[in-house]
């Protein structure tokens, strides 16, 4: 299977910061990555898709970028809301998808 | 807006089956562009999918090797709903399962989540 590798763990910053969230992939899976956004006791929510296309109704302050092995997630202004825990997917190999194990944004 | 509201036993012991069912609004379980995923996530597995079904002109199944031998994932369109069945359940498959719609790749809509506990 493909291993996704998420840095930092855990992520401390303030509101109005910029926060960015790495993801890297053992293997190149072109720009088959997926960003989500979990809060506690609530399912994922879909951010991005194909490493870069922002979902439906999601805020344009959320960003996805890369290819290949490494990958960003950037939010720009962190808000209140988005104290989160945040998860990368890859869905290059159809048969074994795999996500990382998550970045925890937390309050400074 | 797609919902996906599951439903089955919260409870399962060690050595039967669990199965969940997932029910579709908003979308048809024949949608030959979408695919109907089972992820499940535990604190010492993370996010793990499982399987899925999906329908290109016929129905298919992609399984995890993790659980290849153990899963069925089926799909009821007289009922717009897709299933997941796991046999032989050990403590280990305690998690949170979630039933999922995939679009592009991507899991676009997750259903509420059950908590499944495997114990005697």
């Amino acid at each position: 299977d493909i291993q996704m590798t998420q840095s930092p763990s855990t992520l401390s910053a303030s509101v109005g910061d910029r926060v960015t969230i790495t993801c890297r992939a053992s293997q190149s899976i072109s720009s088959w990555l997926a960003w989500y956004q979990q809060r506690p006791g609530k399912a994922p929510k879909l951010l991005i898709y194909q490493a870069s296309i922002l979902g439906s109704g999601v805020p344009s302050r959320f960003s996805g970028s890369g290819s290949g092995t490494e990958f960003t997630l950037t939010i720009s202004g962190l808000q209140p809301d988005d104290f989160a825990t945040y998860y990368c997917h890859q869905s290059e190999t159809y048969e074994a998808w795999t996500f990382g194990q998550g970045t925890k944004v937390e309050i400074k | 807006q797609v919902q996906l509201q599951q439903s089955g036993p919260r409870l399962v012991k060690p050595s039967q089956t669990l199965s969940l069912t997932c029910a579709i609004s908003g979308d048809s379980v024949s949608n030959n562009g979408a695919a109907w995923n089972w992820i499940r996530q535990s604190p010492s597995r993370g996010l793990e999918w499982l399987g899925r079904t999906f329908y290109r002109s016929k129905w298919f199944n992609d399984y995890s090797v993790s659980v290849k031998s153990r899963i069925t994932i089926n799909p009821d369109t007289s009922r717009n709903q897709f299933s997941l069945h796991l046999t032989s359940v050990t403590p280990e498959d305690t998690a949170i399962y979630y039933c999922t719609r995939g679009l592009f790749r991507a899991v676009f809509d997750w259903g509420q989540g059950t908590l499944v506990t495997v114990s005697a």
